[in-house]
């Protein structure tokens, strides 16, 4: 109930190329799905976040696409940089408290190694 | 500028000691956290705190222990126990609703030599 499937493990995309990741989750209560970018020695940075009342939310060359009824949410890289080339983490959370401890955490996927090449 | 230290950045322990990580935030955020990160394995929870002098276990907290002592204050100790030690060791503060404004710091590294 509170996994978070992220795909793929890696990444490769040529420069200019568009950079998928995809991530799936169980829990209905879910309603806060950001997006966090780490670089190697680097904690991890939010990236991007949206809210289920919403299916896309754009910043920049960042999107994120939500489909609340197939519990599945996505994150495309527009004009793929080898400067993106990075870890990142989709995650997912209840603003409203839910049973048990732990209420408030971030629950996250396992991560995505992309890497950019010129 | 709001955020949260983590020190040392690196830091070696020969086997059987303990050592201890700080993490200091100035978010006046509520809850804290400590995750482990290994290659491949993604980010583990060892331990958070909501309150002061409250904490819980995460999926990983043995051979871990913590204290919250004050708000701003959330120190690791790696004990001895801990058998596979080496790892990068984030640390992160939330305020108590839900995961905005999720914060990480910038990790210290944990060498067993």
């Amino acid at each position: 109930q509170q996994q978070v499937k992220q795909s793929p493990q890696s990444l490769i995309v040529q420069k200019g190329g568009i950079s998928i990741i995809n991530c799936a989750y169980e829990n209905t209560a879910f309603d806060y799905f950001p997006w966090y970018q780490q670089f190697p020695g680097k904690g991890p940075a939010l990236l991007i976040a949206i809210r289920p009342d919403v299916s896309e939310k754009k910043e920049g060359r960042f999107t994120i696409s939500f489909n609340k009824s197939a519990k599945q949410f996505s994150l495309h890289i527009m004009d793929s940089q080898p400067g993106d080339s990075a870890t990142y983490f989709c995650a997912a959370s209840s603003f409203a408290p839910l049973s048990g401890a732990g209420s408030y955490q971030l629950t996250f996927g396992k991560g995505t190694k992309l890497s950019v090449i010129p | 500028d709001g955020g949260i230290t983590q020190s040392p950045k690196y830091l070696f322990r020969k086997e059987g000691q303990n050592v201890t990580l700080s993490c200091e935030q100035n978010l006046n955020h509520d809850a804290m956290y400590w995750y482990r990160q290994d290659p491949g394995q993604g980010l583990r929870l060892i331990y958070y705190s909501q309150i002061v002098n409250d904490f819980q276990k995460g999926d990983i907290a043995e051979g871990y222990s913590v204290s919250r002592e004050k708000k701003e204050s959330f120190p690791l100790t790696v004990t001895s126990a801990q058998k596979n030690p080496t790892a990068f060791y984030l640390c992160a503060s939330s305020p108590f609703r839900g995961g905005v404004g999720y914060t990480f710091g910038s990790g210290t590294r944990l060498t067993v030599v």
